[in-house]
C-alpha cells in the first residue's frame, strides 16, 4: 500500500477482554514501531521491531501487552485483560531502518476501555 | 536515561509573526534527531532528520538547526499561517546500539490566531 495502515480504526471493549491491533507498513521498510498516546499525554514508545525481531520489549507497559510481527511485513500489538488505563490512540509507524531515516505513521487505532 | 525535553509546552502566535521552540537532549551518545508535526485528527508527519552538528534543514517557511555539542534544536517558522496549528514533536533514538528505544518529547502544541 501507499501508506502505513492500522486496523481497527476504532475499538470500544469491555474490560478484561483481549484486543488485537493489527498495522501493515509500508513494502520493504524493516523497522516497525508501536506508540501510543493516553489523553493529555505524549507520545510513549512501546516496542520497535528490526525485521521480525524485537530487540528491546521493556517498552511494553505489563506483561498484558504483546506484539509480533510475520514476513517482516504485518505486526499484531496484543493486549490482554484490557483494563481502563490502557485506552489510548495507538500508532504504528514504519521505516526503511532504524534511527536515521524518517518514520511514516499509521492513522492509529482508538481503544476505548469500558 | 536519555530524556528529551522541548519548550515551551504550548505557544500562542499571531498570523504572520515568526516562532521558535527548542528541543533538547543529552548530548552524550548522540545518533539522530527528528522533528515531526501532529496535526489534530491526523497522524504525525515527519519535517526533518538531523544527524550532523551544524546541520540546518529548510522545508518551506519552517526550518531547524541542530547543536550536538550542548544538546539542543531549535525549529523556526517564519510567517506563521494557521495551518502551521500543530503540535511539533522531537525524538531521538539514543546512540547505543543495544538499545532501541526512540524517545519523544512532550511536544509544543502551536496556535496560530488569525
Amino acid at each position: 500500500g501507499a501508506g502505513v495502515s492500522q486496523s481497527p480504526s476504532n475499538k470500544v471493549t469491555e474490560k478484561g477482554k483481549d484486543v488485537e491491533l493489527r498495522c501493515d507498513p509500508i513494502s520493504g521498510h524493516t523497522a516497525l514501531y508501536w506508540y501510543r498516546q493516553r489523553l493529555g499525554q505524549g507520545l510513549e514508545f512501546l516496542i520497535y521491531f528490526q525485521g521480525n525481531s524485537a530487540p528491546d520489549k521493556s517498552g511494553l507497559p505489563s506483561d498484558r501487552f504483546s506484539a509480533e510481527r510475520t514476513g517482516e511485513s504485518v505486526s499484531t500489538l496484543t493486549i490482554q485483560r484490557t483494563q481502563q488505563e490502557d485506552s489510548a490512540v495507538y500508532l504504528c509507524a514504519s521505516s526503511f531502518s532504524r534511527g536515521k531515516n524518517i518514520q511514516y505513521f499509521g492513522a492509529g487505532t482508538r481503544l476505548s476501555v469500558l | 536515561i536519555l530524556n528529551v525535553e522541548q519548550s515551551p509546552q504550548s505557544l500562542h502566535v499571531q498570523e504572520g509573526d515568526s516562532t521558535n521552540f527548542t528541543c533538547s537532549f543529552p548530548s552524550s551518545n548522540f545518533y539522530a534527531l527528528h522533528w515531526y508535526r501532529w496535526e489534530t485528527a491526523k497522524s504525525p508527519e515527519a519535517l526533518f532528520v538531523m544527524t550532523l552538528n551544524g546541520d540546518e534543514k529548510k522545508k518551506g517557511r519552517i526550518s531547524a538547526t541542530l547543536n550536538t555539542k550542548e544538546g539542543y534544536s531549535y525549529l523556526y517558522i517564519k510567517g506563521s499561517q494557521p495551518e502551521d496549528s500543530a503540535t511539533y514533536l522531537c525524538a531521538s533514538p539514543p546512540g547505543d546500539s543495544s538499545a532501541s528505544k526512540i524517545i519523544f518529547g512532550s511536544g509544543t502544541r502551536l496556535s496560530i490566531r488569525p
